[in-house]
């Protein structure tokens, strides 16, 4: 196990709700980026946060928001759901924001848009 | 912008043959990392084996091995004497210097007893 945790495990929502997915980063890690894995597909990065900043975005509209709190942990937060978005959430925790160091991924939330 | 392009959708192989990932890493970055992760049913990453783009030289951990050819952006992973335990989907990721990961399609690898 990795250390980072991810809650919750599963989730369905209705199209055109919020939903907010949570992060647990490693102990001592400070940047935690979030993917988004379609069925059948590799992960693709939304953004990073370091420090309680965002560093870094990917290709997603701003209905896909975050945060980073003190301790480091983080939520993904998703507007107006699309059945698009349905997909596994995937979070990644790292001692920092370089390449050098190796992210450890939590065991995602599965969420279903209907 | 990264592209990572991993040939194999699927390979199937008896158990304790070898087996071989390609996988073609596309950037205009001089400076980037390469990985593999692996993905068992479970659905967490795990990460295998990292490489920078200026250390060519290539390595065996265990029954892992790698071989990165700069000149043609590839980015090969074999697993010897494979089990079944092995099986999983294979991902082949890209990375820039800071951090952002770019994901292979990925390689469902099933091993058979």
């Amino acid at each position: 196990e990795t250390g980072v945790t991810q809650s919750p495990t599963h989730l369905i929502k209705t199209r055109g709700q919020q939903v907010t997915l949570r992060c647990s980063s490693q102990s001592g890690h400070n940047t935690v980026s979030w993917y988004q894995q379609a069925l059948g597909q590799g992960p693709q990065f939304i953004f990073q946060y370091y420090r309680e900043e965002e560093n870094g975005r990917g290709n997603f509209p701003p209905r896909f928001s975050g945060l980073q709190f003190p301790n480091y942990s983080s939520e993904l937060n998703v507007n107006a759901l699309e059945l698009d978005d349905s997909a596994l959430y995937l979070c990644a925790s790292s001692g920092g924001y370089l390449a050098d160091y190796e992210q450890y991924f939590g065991p995602g939330t599965r969420l279903t848009v209907t | 912008a990264q592209k990572v392009t991993q040939a194999q959708t699927e390979i199937s192989v008896v158990e304790k043959e070898d087996v071989t990932l390609d996988c073609v890493y596309e950037t205009r970055d001089t400076t980037y990392y390469l990985f593999w992760y692996k993905q068992p049913p479970s659905g967490e990453l795990v990460f295998l084996i990292r490489r920078n783009s200026f250390d060519e030289q290539n390595e065996i951990s265990g029954r892992y091995s790698w071989n990165f050819q700069k000149s043609t952006s590839s980015f090969n992973f074999t697993i010897t004497a494979s089990q079944v335990v092995d099986s999983a989907v294979y991902f082949c990721v890209g990375g820039t210097s800071y951090g952002k990961l770019t994901f292979g399609q990925g390689t469902i690898l099933t091993v058979h007893p």
